[in-house]
């Protein structure tokens, strides 16, 4: 079983719809969770970081977490075209505050 | 913001010779520095972690004589991969812990490395 799941894709939607990317991971001592996006050929850049159960909206975008289910998701609210990327979840599953484990990434595409 | 400059973004070589990839602290200083490999569709794997004035400490099956990694000040390290073969070619890209509680990885831009 990997660490850090996500589903491939690819996911399309809309333009204008809501974005919904999952991520599952094993490691029940994770501490810190991350929701990059990776344009192509570009290196990933963060988006959303989140440590506790719940969510956490910032802007377009709100992280939710729940940790006895394992699973930290990330909703895209009024999907852009420029938000066509993939996007890595991130998990701190090794007890460091300084590695992370990334997830193979979902490819969302939004439809204009 | 914290930044981390990474060069070159590209790179072309022949097989047989030995590329190095160079990663600055640009703002701030980094006493670690974790280098990733991404081959394409596929997520970031962590082939070390460099750490200044130490030596690095590679994941399992990464090798240390074909990837070396020096950290010899608080903003540089620099990966080189020696004798490159075709199946090396990858994306390669370093992160610096930044923010609070040095929880949050801060990107190179990466480097494209194509070995012919």
């Amino acid at each position: 079983q990997k660490e850090v799941e996500q589903n491939s894709g690819p996911l399309s939607v809309p333009e204008g719809a809501i974005a919904s990317l999952n991520c599952t991971y094993s490691d029940r001592v994770s501490q810190s969770f991350f929701w990059y996006r990776q344009y192509s050929g570009k290196s990933p850049e963060l988006i959303m970081s989140i440590y506790s159960n719940g969510d956490k909206e910032d802007g377009r975008f709100t992280a939710q977490l729940n940790k006895a289910s394992q699973y930290v998701s990330l909703l895209i609210r009024d999907s852009q075209p420029s938000d066509s990327a993939t996007y890595l979840c991130a998990v701190n599953s090794r007890g460091s505050a300084r590695q992370l484990t990334f997830g193979s990434g979902t490819q969302l595409t939004v439809l204009p | 913001g914290a930044v981390v400059s990474q060069h070159p973004s590209w790179v072309i070589c022949k097989s047989g010779t030995s590329v190095k990839i160079e990663c600055r602290s640009l703002d701030f200083q980094a006493t670690t520095m974790f280098w990733y490999r991404q081959f394409p569709k596929q997520s970031l794997m962590l082939m070390a972690t460099s750490n200044e004035g130490s030596k690095a400490t590679y994941e399992q099956g990464v090798e240390k004589d074909k990837f070396l990694i020096n950290h010899a000040s608080l903003t540089l390290s620099t990966l080189t991969v020696t004798s490159a073969h075709p199946e090396d070619s990858s994306f390669y890209i370093c992160s610096a812990p930044t923010g609070s509680g040095a929880n949050v990885l801060t990107f190179g831009a990466g480097s494209r490395l194509t070995v012919l």
